[in-house]
């Protein structure tokens, strides 16, 4: 079935360098994107989105890169530090009006070395 | 935080318990949902509700029952559970569902134990 997944389970990554997080997706169809992050005891919090009609979209430290001819949606946070460690996984929204569904990837560990 | 509250925050049951998980959100949205996150897995939509009408049922067992008695409030209640309900139950809210670019927002989740 369709579905979106993440390639890597457990990133590494040495603190101060950028960490890049990817993600698949397999319905084209898709119109938005969501980027979440959730540290241990917490809830998803909302990191960043993007809409279909965009490729690229910015905030603070985070960047989100939207590939729509393989599919592929990727989060790449900057200078990482130790309060970036945690599960990230991504979601689509698909649907129509009032049936809106998210889909959520399994998610990746970012684990950052000091 | 994010304006979602869950209590309580930990919960461990018997099979023949009858407990409820409560849901409160302080963003004035119109829309809530059930969420069920288990290890390794994605996580699963349960129930969703617009204007205290629930909207979407994702083929949940019937001892999962949710209520909404307005559209800050949301309750799930659970009966005669198995162990393998266990997990951790997320709310989330949003402001309506009739949006592509709606963004939901996430409690703290129950970390929910059935013995």
């Amino acid at each position: 079935g369709e579905s979106v997944g993440l390639h890597l389970p457990t990133l590494s990554v040495q603190e101060g360098d950028n960490s890049i997080i990817n993600c698949a997706y397999s319905n084209s169809a898709s119109d938005y994107f969501i980027w979440y992050k959730q540290e241990s005891g917490k809830g998803p919090q909302f990191i960043i989105d993007i809409r279909s009609n965009m490729d690229k979209r910015q905030g603070q430290r985070v960047t989100v890169l939207l590939n729509k001819t393989v599919k592929h949606l990727s989060l790449q946070i900057a200078a990482t530090q130790p309060g970036d460690s945690a599960v990230y996984f991504c979601a689509e929204n698909r649907g129509t009006s009032g049936t809106y569904k998210y889909i959520f990837g399994t998610g990746t560990r970012l684990k950052v070395l000091a | 935080e994010t304006g979602v509250t869950q209590t309580p925050r930990h919960l461990v049951m018997g099979m023949t318990n009858k407990k409820s998980l409560k849901c409160e959100q302080h963003l004035g949205h119109n829309a809530m949902y059930w969420y069920k996150q288990s290890a390794k897995k994605p996580l699963e939509l349960m129930f969703v509700y617009s204007l205290e009408e629930r909207v979407e049922n994702n083929s949940v067992p019937s001892r999962f029952s949710p209520e909404c008695p307005n559209s800050s409030h949301l309750f799930l209640h659970l009966h005669t559970l198995q162990p393998e309900d266990s997990a951790l139950y997320l709310c989330a809210s949003s402001e309506e569902t009739t949006s592509v670019t709606d963004t939901q927002y996430f409690g703290p989740g129950t970390r929910l134990t059935v013995l």
